[in-house]
């Protein structure tokens, strides 16, 4: 159980262009799902944080107006990174839990990875 | 920035040998720390929420211990075999309602048969 789906895997797109990923828990109700970021060698970093229905918590330097997240249903979260450019080049991957307790396992999808031209 | 350490990064052994890793957190404020099998192109797969100090926790060959007091937890695999060549993260938790995680940059580890 607890899977989460990541679409697409892997995306190339020209700079100035929109590109939306989307994250779908398959077997759970998500209250809650994160997106986060991994630039080469680096760990793991969290962009935001999203719970049905309401606006995403966004970290600081995370630009809410480029990267515009959607959660929509229990079971879908979708990251549209606006106008992309060469420096958001990146892997994506986001991960979702089922209940509201802090300690809670995060469940995580495979990720997108993402060129700009 | 909350400071999450990992070691090695990397790590190269034989099939059968015994490997550790650690993980180095804030002692303060915390709450869960939580351990990640990351293979390449699949997805983390979560192993230990770790949240009492002392905890030991094991799942089949992979044991993973906890000192909450000075911040580090150990990972353990016993007996390594190639299927278990993966990156291990950790992830500090403060037990923000938010469910916030300050993850650590892994250890990659080689098995080789």
């Amino acid at each position: 159980g607890a899977v989460v789906s990541q679409h697409p895997s892997r995306v190339i797109c020209k700079s100035g262009t929109s590109v939306k990923i989307e994250c779908r828990s398959l077997d759970f109700q998500a209250t809650t799902m994160f997106w986060y970021r991994q630039f080469p060698k680096k760990s793991l970093m969290l962009m935001a944080t999203s719970n049905e229905g309401s606006k995403a918590t966004y970290e600081q330097g995370v630009e809410k107006d480029k990267f515009l997240i959607n959660h929509a249903s229990l079971t879908l979260s979708t990251l549209t990174v606006t106008s992309a450019h060469p420096e958001d080049s990146s892997f994506y991957i986001c991960s979702a839990r089922a209940g509201l307790y802090p300690q809670e396992t995060q469940y995580f999808g495979p990720g997108t990875r993402l060129l700009v031209l | 920035i909350l400071n999450v350490e990992q070691s090695p990064q990397s790590l190269h052994v034989q099939e059968g040998d015994s490997t550790n890793f650690t993980c180095s957190f804030p002692s303060s404020n915390f709450y869960a720390l939580h351990w990640y099998r990351w293979e390449t192109a699949k997805s983390p797969e979560a192993l230990f929420v770790m949240t009492l100090n002392g905890d030991e926790k094991k799942k089949g060959r992979i044991s993973a211990t906890l000192n909450t007091k000075e911040g580090y937890s150990y990972l353990y695999i016993k007996g390594s075999q190639p299927e278990d060549s993966a990156t291990y993260l950790c992830a500090f938790d403060r037990g923000s309602t938010l469910g916030r995680l300050y993850f650590g940059r892994g250890t990659q580890l080689t098995v080789w048969p």
